[in-house]
């Protein structure tokens, strides 16, 4: 069945570092690819995403491209903000499946 | 990590009707989450469940409309009451899994028609 591996965390990073979070999945067809973002107290949100292979997608300064040869969508930012600090989800959609990744804490520090 | 069995996986439910999704843990979790995507969208919280307290509902989201239940540490019920077409959604539940994220059920793909 469709899954998705994440890098685990927690991250912690210093200010203006660069950020890479991991993230592969595996699936029996063509899927959607998302990065979700949790900030500390609220609901998930949608940062970004892709829905073919090559696509990258790119929001808030966060960016990630869809590689089919690689299953992989991994979710980069050149500089990172204290307000960047958050939880990040991998997730895929395919038809009606949908699958998350664990997560991946992100803390970054003044 | 907690293993999350949420059912059923799908419905199809007729108008002015209710369902009721449950969320089976494997291990005892204090807080489990409730969240809806709806077509086109992120996933938005509907509440977060402690058990032996009422639901806490985050704005436009209110109790009449989708009680839940958390009689113990492992288990949770969502019901959507009442439903119209707007309610056609995939609702998912969610624990804190440790201090390193949380982890999902599979989802419950509900159509109203």
């Amino acid at each position: 069945g469709n899954s998705v591996t994440q890098m685990e965390g927690p991250v912690t990073l210093s200010e203006e570092a660069f950020l890479t979070i991991n993230c592969t999945y595996t699936a029996t067809g063509y899927p959607s690819l998302f990065w979700y973002v949790q900030y500390p107290g609220e609901g998930l949100q949608l940062l970004l995403k892709a829905t073919k292979a090559d696509d990258k997608g790119s929001n808030k300064g966060f960016e990630a491209t869809y590689r089919k040869e690689t299953t992989s969508f991994h979710l980069e930012k050149g500089s990172v903000q204290v307000s960047d600090s958050a939880v990040y989800f991998c997730a895929l959609s395919e038809g009606d499946d949908m699958r998350f990744g664990a997560g991946t804490r992100l803390t970054v520090k003044p | 990590s907690a293993v999350i069995s949420q059912k059923p996986s799908r419905d199809i439910c007729q108008r002015g009707t209710s369902l009721t999704i449950q969320c089976q843990v494997d291990s005892q979790v204090t807080m489990m989450f409730w969240y809806r995507q709806q077509p086109g969208q992120s996933l938005t919280l509907i509440a977060t469940a402690n058990q032996g307290s009422e639901a806490t509902y985050e704005s436009g989201f209110v109790i009449d409309k989708f009680p839940i239940s958390r009689p113990n540490l492992t288990f949770s019920t969502l019901t959507v009451s009442n439903m119209s077409p707007e309610d056609s959604s995939i609702y998912l539940c969610s624990v804190v899994r440790d201090v390193h994220g949380y982890t999902f059920g599979s989802g419950t793909r509900l159509t109203v028609v």
